[in-house]
């Protein structure tokens, strides 16, 4: 599958933590991207960051990106309850004919 | 507010019925998509428009049937589908199918079959 892996699959954490998720992948692309998704609702793209780029930065949102390994991590720092809903990573793969690869998603609960 | 709508937001439809899904993109952009969202699986891409011509088919059942009459306007024409097509479809735009682009998301039909 060329699909991004999000990990872990569910996270819990309170109210002013910090939430790291993480996406694997398995070929070469031209860009990462993270979408949120509120229960029931259409997903909302975060952050869009190009395979020659490293880190990028949105508001309390901070992704990273090595694709020597193959990998992405998204951390949203002094997290919110309204930050609770499901996180996806999308790749945008070379050879995918510019289509987008969404994971599973990742479940963020957060405590109030 | 994401610019894109979607209508119905709930369907329930029997095997035997015929009905549509719409979507429209205020967002002045050339690509729309139709994608499938089932219960623990990825999102699934259905098919793909730009610039009102389709651009891709991902082996999608000819009982479902888009349309793309402008690059406003997407529809999705339902008939004879199964129980296992239960999910929620969600309709996404962007600037034009290229590599790049973000792509923005209506809130989805939650389609039963009954």
């Amino acid at each position: 599958s060329q699909q991004g892996e999000e990990d872990p699959q569910a996270l819990s954490i309170q109210e002013g933590e910090n939430a790291t998720m993480n996406c694997s992948y398995k070929t070469s692309i031209n860009n990462l991207q993270w979408y949120r998704q509120n229960s029931g609702r259409g997903l909302v793209h975060l952050i869009l960051i190009r395979s020659n780029e490293r880190e990028k930065h949105s508001g309390r949102l901070r992704v990273t990106l090595d694709t020597s390994k193959k990998s992405s991590s998204l951390l949203i720092t002094a997290s919110r309850a309204a930050d609770t809903a499901s996180y996806f990573c999308a790749t945008d793969w070379t050879g995918a004919n510019s289509k987008l690869t969404f994971g599973k998603g990742i479940t963020l609960s957060v405590r109030p | 507010e994401t610019g894109v709508t979607q209508t119905p937001r709930h369907l329930v439809m029997g095997m035997t019925n015929k009905k549509s899904l719409k979507c429209e993109q205020h967002l002045g952009h050339n690509a729309m998509y139709w994608y499938k969202q089932s219960a623990k699986k990825p999102l699934e891409l259905m098919f793909v428009y730009n610039f009102k011509e389709q651009t891709e088919n991902n082996s999608v059942p000819s009982r479902f049937s888009p349309e793309c009459p402008n690059s406003s306007h997407l529809f999705l024409h339902l008939h004879t589908l199964q129980p296992e097509d239960s999910a929620l479809y969600l309709c996404a735009s962007s600037q034009t199918s290229g590599i790049s682009y973000e792509q923005y998301f209506g809130p989805g039909t939650r389609l039963t079959v009954t």
